[in-house]
């Protein structure tokens, strides 16, 4: 069964360093979220791409953070510096074209990458 | 704008009890409501979903129906196992129609044996 690979699945850094989330969605699937979980809360959507075009990163901290899908088809998340409120758990998902059986728009999670900044 | 609200946790039940969580939302238009379970360390993974007024969406012994008059969509099972516990996400489409999910915060579920 295909699933949404992201990694690394654990990462802890200093604040003011960079870091960088990798996300390679279910082949096929032309829509890719990016959503930030804080602990003990729902995610929160931080970027959405539409293949290769940014469709809404209006919850995206633009100064800090920025997401890249150069081919349309794996993305990078990318905070430079880190700060300490940064730590959650950040989840990858996709969608199939056109949102899928009945235009639902059944997203399909990764994993996720925990973030710790210390 | 568009948001969901859910009962607060954490709900401890006994093995074989009966199970719900309380999920109401805000929206404009009729968006399609949905429930993710999220086991400990891991993503989540879509549990039921349903598109319409009075839909009912079923998945593993839980069920779930879309209530226009009361905008719910409340999580039940009759009988819990241990290894349901989890924590138990609603959400709605957003009314932008971009497929833009919005979450509540979550209910943790604990069952014990």
């Amino acid at each position: 069964e295909a699933e949404v690979a992201q990694s690394p699945r654990y990462k802890i850094t200093e604040k003011s360093q960079a870091v960088a989330f990798w996300c390679d969605p279910i082949s096929g699937h032309a829509t890719l979220y990016w959503y930030r979980q804080i602990l003990g809360q729902g995610p929160e959507l931080l970027v959405q791409f539409q293949d290769e075009s940014v469709v809404d990163d209006s919850q995206l901290p633009k100064d800090r953070f920025s997401a890249e899908r150069l081919k349309g088809v794996d993305s990078t998340l990318k905070i430079q510096p880190a700060e300490l409120g940064d730590s959650a758990m950040y989840l990858c998902a996709s969608s199939p074209p056109g949102g899928g059986t009945g235009g639902l728009y059944e997203q399909f999670f990764g994993p996720g990458t925990r973030l710790t900044v210390l | 704008g568009d948001s969901v609200t859910q009962m607060e946790g954490p709900v401890t039940l006994s093995e074989e009890a009966f199970l719900t969580i309380n999920c109401t939302y805000t929206a404009t238009g009729y968006p399609s409501l949905f429930w993710y379970v999220q086991y400990p360390g891991e993503g989540l993974q879509l549990l039921l979903k349903a598109t319409k007024a009075d839909d009912k969406g079923s998945n593993k012994g839980f069920e779930a129906t879309y209530r226009k008059e009361t905008t719910s969509f409340h999580l039940e099972k009759g009988s819990v196992q241990v290894s349901d516990s989890a924590v138990y996400f609603c959400a709605l489409s957003s009314s932008s129609n971009t497929g833009k999910l919005i979450f509540g915060q979550g209910t943790t579920l604990q069952v014990k044996p």
